[in-house]
This record gives structure tokens, C-alpha cells and sequence, in this order.
């Protein structure tokens, strides 16, 4: 089946640091890449969808300057937490869709800023 | 828009004993239904998924949902649970296009299964 990989899977960092996640898909190529937020005990929250080689369109409340998203290239993308607060601790989970338009997910990312 | 509702935030089942974990729809096309896993700190695994075929779907480790478009829902079962099965499940819907499509996501059910 299709393979999701997301690295790091646990980040720690100081708060007014920025930290880079990355999503890869690794037997497909993925058209649309979506980036997702978690918090305990919730659901799944999308923040944004990105489609290769142009700009990612950002869900209503997320700061498009704060999670910045690059999805360069069809089998890349990448959300960086720029200036982390102890407020964006958070799971952060991405997922990738191909031609048959199902959404393959990462192991995600757990983000604690101090 | 798009909804969906799990009826359950939790399920405690018996090892061994049937599971059913119930979900609801709302959309206002022709939806695609998911159900996704995940266990502990981990990403979300696809069980099983309606596009529009057969309204009884069979997905992996033995759990399969039934499509009833007159009640709007979408129950997950499973003949008999394992202590593996012990998870957070969520019902998923779509409005499926050509490309890809946003995923509305249910609230999550934790299933717990006890010996």
C-alpha cells in the first residue's frame, strides 16, 4: 500500500525557535499534500492543502505566515512552524493524496515548545 | 456542507465479542466514507472506504461497514474484537471529485477491549 513518511516524529524546541516538518510519500506521487493539527483526546483538524508547485490554500483561523508550507516537488512537502509558542505545541499530522483520491497518512509529529 | 457524527466518544467491548461503532452522515453530494484508525501517538491508518460501489464494504483485520443511504450511516463492525483492535476510530466522509477532496473528520471513538 501507499506509505506516508513524516520526520521528525517528536520535536522539542524553545519557544521563538523555528521548527521544519517533513511529509514524503514514498511510492506515489502526490498531487495534494494536507497538513493537519491535533489536540489531545480530539479529532483532526485540517490547516491547510497544498498542490505541488503552487501555494497552499490555508483554513479559516490558521496563519498562513506562521505555518509556512512548501510542497516542491510531487513525492515533498513541508510545514515550518516559524517563532513556536507554547501555544502551537501540538500533533501535527500530514497526508498525501494521488490519482485515486484517498488521503495516506504520516505517522505525524509531536511538537512541545518550552 | 459536509458532517459527520460518531455516536460513541467510547466503546468498551469484550475480547472476543461483537463491535459496532456507529456513525451518521451529512452531505449534500454523493459522499465517500472512510474509516481510519489510530493507535497511540500514531499517524491514521484507512480501514476501509465507500466510493459509490458495493454498499457493503470490507476493509483489513476483519472489519467492514455497511453504506444505508436512507438512514444516512455508516456503522463499523467487526464479528469479533481483538485486544489489538484497542484504538481511536474516525468516521471520515468526503465529497469526492476528480481531485483530491477535503476529509471532514467525526469526533472519534475510542474503542477499549477488555479480556
Amino acid at each position: 500500500g501507499a506509505v506516508v513518511s513524516q520526520h521528525p516524529s517528536r520535536v522539542i524546541c524553545k519557544s521563538g525557535t523555528s521548527v521544519k516538518i517533513e511529509c514524503r510519500s514514498l511510492d506515489f506521487q502526490a498531487t495534494t499534500m494536507f497538513w493537519y493539527r491535533q489536540f489531545p483526546k480530539q479529532s483532526l483538524m485540517l490547516m491547510a492543502t497544498s498542490n505541488e508547485g503552487s501555494k497552499a490554500t490555508y483554513e479559516q483561523g490558521v496563519e498562513k505566515d506562521k505555518f509556512l508550507i512548501n510542497h516542491a516537488s510531487l513525492t515533498l512537502s513541508t510545514l515550518t512552524v516559524t517563532s513556536a509558542h507554547p501555544e502551537d505545541s501540538s500533533f501535527y499530522i500530514c497526508s498525501a493524496s494521488g490519482r485515486q483520491n484517498i488521503q495516506y497518512f504520516g505517522a505525524g509529529t509531536r511538537l512541545s515548545v518550552l | 456542507a459536509q458532517s459527520v457524527t460518531q455516536l460513541d466518544s467510547h466503546v468498551s467491548v469484550s475480547e472476543g465479542t461483537p463491535v459496532l461503532l456507529r456513525c451518521n452522515y451529512s452531505s449534500s453530494y454523493s459522499p465517500s466514507l472512510f474509516w481510519y484508525v489510530q493507535h497511540p501517538n500514531k499517524g491514521l491508518q484507512l480501514l476501509l472506504k465507500y466510493t459509490s460501489a458495493a454498499t457493503l464494504v470490507k476493509g483489513i483485520n476483519g472489519f467492514e461497514a455497511e453504506f444505508k443511504k436512507s438512514e444516512t450511516s455508516f456503522h463499523l463492525t467487526k464479528p469479533s474484537a481483538h485486544m489489538s483492535d484497542a484504538a481511536e476510530y474516525f468516521c471520515v466522509v468526503s465529497e469526492a471529485s476528480g481531485t483530491a477532496s477535503k476529509l471532514t473528520f467525526g469526533t472519534g471513538t475510542r474503542l477499549q477491549v477488555t479480556l
